[in-house]
């Protein structure tokens, strides 16, 4: 069965280092992959996506991810973090299809010290 | 419009009352979803809804009942409903057919007690 992992639960940075947030995906052919950051009692906002092509995608606020086949991962960057990324950020894939099935990977709390 | 909208924010219930989630939105997606998400957990899907038809439905129990009236409403009816329903309950649209990403609302967050 496809499934996702991210293998950190919890991050923590200090303001202006670098990031990088890992996942892990199980999935025969190939994945259509997201990440997605959740801020304390909200949402899902979608950061960016991997559908096909150029395997380091570009998202909003100065993220980007770097698709790997060889290793099996998509792992989330960001050269320079804020004290407003603080946030839950979740890894998914698509699992069937139809495309209307997303598997979230656990989760990976990051914290960010001033 | 870029917005998925819920109301309410939050709703607190006893376990016999009969209350209603909504959904909505205005980017002309076909498919509408609804997870339910605990605390420090991942969202699990419950429901999706693709042109109106409920396509996919993740074993809920029956005292969860969706409704998705036209293509830009999706309501959650919720009756008898038990503590460890207790949570945060998301809903998400998407383009629809060949269309992956799914764009979420802000959630209500509910309570029964």
């Amino acid at each position: 069965a496809q499934s996702v992992t991210q293998p950190d639960i919890h991050i923590t940075v200090s303001e202006g280092a670098s990031l990088e947030l890992r996942c892990n995906y199980s999935y025969g052919a190939t994945p259509y992959l997201f990440w997605y950051v959740q801020s304390p009692g909200q949402g899902l906002q979608l950061l960016l996506k991997y559908f096909s092509g150029d395997t380091l995608v570009q998202g909003i606020k100065g993220f980007e991810a770097e698709f790997k086949r060889s290793q099996s991962s998509f792992n989330l960057r960001k050269p320079s973090v804020h004290w407003s990324d603080a946030a839950e950020y979740f890894c998914a894939v698509v699992t069937n299809n139809a495309g209307n099935m997303l598997t979230f990977g656990g989760g990976t709390r990051l914290m960010v010290k001033p | 419009d870029t917005e998925v909208t819920q109301t309410p924010k939050h709703l607190v219930m006893g376990m016999t009352n009969k209350k209603s989630l909504k959904c909505e939105q205005h980017m002309g997606h076909r498919a509408m979803y609804w997870y339910k998400q605990k605390a420090k957990k991942p969202p699990e899907l419950m429901f999706v809804y693709s042109y109106e038809k409920l396509s996919i439905n993740e074993s809920v129990p029956s005292r969860f009942s969706p409704e998705c009236p036209n293509s830009s409403l999706l309501n959650l009816h919720l009756h008898a409903l038990q503590p460890e329903d207790s949570a945060l309950y998301l809903c998400a649209s998407s383009q629809g057919r060949n269309s992956y990403e799914q764009y979420f609302g802000p959630g209500t967050r509910l309570t029964v007690t």
